[in-house]
């Protein structure tokens, strides 16, 4: 598609449910990022995709949330059993990726999904 | 890993002033610096970048330096303008095997003032 299309775009969830946050990144682009953003803050990085490949999941803040992009796609990162510290903006950027070439790891964003957590 | 500090947190200026937001990283191997404007409600955008074998890079109102000896890197926004007003984020990219991981800063809010 023409940008990175993210859902939903706001999400409430009672404390104890599973989510599932749904990232569309531009088409051809190989590296893809899940990000969080706390209100104020700046974005966290949670983990990111080169195709299939999950290269570096490092920022995941605990074993409940899980990404996937089993095609080399579409991403979806998955929180189970949410808490009220998981309320945030959670963005997804996708980038051309590769080698350090022009314009290759400019970030591109999705509008985000809102999760709030009650 | 990677850590990038972000100050001031908060800039107020008057229209037509300048304003310039200054950015440290930790990791020496990062090699590319971008810049993006977040509008409240809306998705980060970038702006500007520079990438790390350049000293300063110019787009009209906008400048960026980047002193890698010091580790730092700094936003200059000239004669600014009430729609400058927006949240600021500096990041740090580092390029690993297989691709790159990019670390922002906590961010500034701007307030140009009519």
């Amino acid at each position: 598609g023409a940008g990175v299309s993210q859902s939903p775009r706001y999400k409430v969830a009672k404390r104890g449910q599973d989510v599932a946050l749904r990232c569309d990144p531009i088409s051809g682009h190989v590296s893809l990022f899940w990000y969080q953003q706390a209100l104020g803050q700046g974005p966290e990085f949670l983990t990111y995709f080169q195709n299939e490949a999950q290269l570096d999941k490092s920022g995941l803040p605990s074993d409940r949330f899980f990404a996937e992009r089993p095609e080399g796609s579409v991403s979806t990162l998955k929180i189970q059993r949410t808490q009220q510290e998981d309320s945030a903006v959670y963005l997804c950027a996708s980038s051309l990726g590769g080698q350090l070439l022009s314009g290759a790891n400019v970030l591109t964003f999705g509008a985000g999904s809102r999760l709030t957590v009650l | 890993g990677e850590n990038v500090e972000q100050h001031p947190s908060t800039l107020s200026v008057q229209e037509g002033d300048s304003a310039v937001i200054k950015c440290t990283y930790s990791d020496s191997a990062s090699n590319y610096f971008p810049w993006y404007k977040q509008e409240l409600g809306k998705r980060p955008q970038l702006i500007i970048d520079i990438r790390s074998n350049v000293g300063e890079k110019k787009d009209q109102r906008i400048a960026v330096t980047l002193n890698k000896t010091a580790k730092h890197f700094s936003l200059h926004i000239t004669e600014t303008q009430p729609e400058d007003s927006a949240v600021y984020f500096c990041a740090a990219s580092l390029s690993r095997t297989g691709g790159f991981k990019t670390i922002f800063g906590a961010g500034t809010r701007l307030f140009v003032k009519a």
